[in-house]
Formats: structure tokens, sequence, C-alpha cells
């Protein structure tokens, strides 16, 4: 049974600092997703990455997958208030004929000035 | 273009009735995938389809359900609600099938539903 396990669950950060959520899963696969959702919001999409090594970036925020190492890291550089949401992670795994996707239980952000 | 557009946004349920969502998907986007979110259990895949046929799918039992129809929408049913059903039921839309290069997912409001 795959396992998605994210760390941290809770992350407070000071505004402009770094930091990096990570995502470690138990099977092998080579395609993972990150997800962010506000506060009683739906989810948005942020990042697709389909291959061992791919690096995606977009403004403040850059993930990267390690197929070998079964992980994957979202970094968050200079961290701005509106970063502050909960960060999903979720890994494709087939089964069959069939996928399934194994979402992670999320990193609550909370960047203060 | 339109976003992807959920009905209803509410819905209360009693235990053993059956409920229907809908999901209208951004248009041109031809793959529906549908999500179950609750405090107790995060978020879980249902399923996902693409030219009107179920191409992944969750561990959920056979009480879930979907289709899609030629114009991509796509309606998820609930038979024999219980009370753990009660969640954020979302549902996105994507150019291509989960794992191509047009994968983006662009999300519903969602349907909250409440078993009583």
């Amino acid at each position: 049974e795959l396992k998605v396990e994210q760390n941290p669950l809770f992350l407070s950060m000071q505004e402009g600092k770094n930091y990096t959520i990570y995502c470690n899963y138990s099977t092998t696969s080579d395609r993972l997703y990150w997800y962010r959702q506000d506060p009683g919001k739906s989810l948005e999409s942020l990042f697709v990455l389909l291959s061992n090594g791919a690096v995606k970036q977009e403004g403040r925020l850059m993930a990267s997958l390690d197929t070998k190492a079964r992980l994957s890291t979202l970094h968050i550089t200079a961290a701005v208030h509106d970063l502050s949401a909960t960060y999903f992670c979720a890994v494709d795994m087939i089964e069959g004929s069939q996928g399934n996707l194994i979402f992670g239980k999320g990193t609550k952000l909370s960047v203060k000035p | 273009k339109a976003g992807v557009t959920q009905t209803p946004r509410y819905l209360i349920k009693t235990r053993g009735q059956q409920v229907t969502l809908s999901c209208s998907p951004i248009s041109g986007h031809r793959s529906v995938s549908w999500y179950q979110q609750t405090p107790g259990q995060g978020l879980q895949f249902l399923f996902e389809y693409f030219s009107e046929t179920q191409r992944n799918k969750g561990n959920f039992p056979g009480r879930f359900s979907g289709r899609q129809f030629s114009n991509s929408r796509s309606e998820m049913n609930v038979s024999t609600l219980e009370l753990g059903d009660s969640a954020l039921y979302l549902c996105a839309s994507s150019e291509g099938l989960r794992g191509s290069l047009t994968d983006t997912q662009y999300f519903g409001p969602g349907t909250r539903l409440t078993v009583l």
C-alpha cells in the first residue's frame, strides 16, 4: 500500500525566510503533484512533476522530484503572507490498468510578518 | 473561459438516501476527476473520466459511481448514504488525462454534502 508522508504538518514562518516542505512516499512512482488550498476554499494545482529530476518553479515556490529517493520537496523562498495556505502533495500509483492518486495529509503553512 | 462549476453547492441528505452531484468542466477539457475531502480521511481520489470512460479509480466502494457525458460534463452518484459520506466533494477538469503533458487540473468550488 502506498503511503505518502508530508512533513512538517504545521509550519509557522516569518516573512522573508526560506523553508522546505518534504513529501516522502513508500513505493515506486514517477509522477507527483503539488496543490494549494486556502482556508474554506477549493484546491489549486501548483506543480506537476512527471519524471526523476523534474524541477518546476513559480514565483517563490520551487518543487523537485527525486524518484530514487522517493522524495519531493517544495521550497519556499522569501516567504510572504500570501503564501499562507495548506499544501498537499499527491503521488500517482498504478494499480492494474487504472491509477490511484494518494494524498499526503497536508502542510499548513502560516507566514507571519 | 468559464471555470469549473459544480452543482449543487450544498446538500443535506439522510442515511440510506442517494445523491447525484454534477460537474461542468472548462470548455475544451475532456478529463474530469472527483475527490472527497473529510477532516478524518483527508483528501482522497475517487475517479477520473476521459472521453466518457473511467480511466482511473481510487479505493471507494461500489456505492460511489460516476459517469461522463459526450459534452464532458460529469455526474457522481452515491447510493445508500452513510454518515461517513459527509464531505466536501471536489471535481477538477483538465485537457488531458492524468499523467499527460496537459493534465494541469482546474478545480471547482466543491459540493458540501451533509448526511444526517
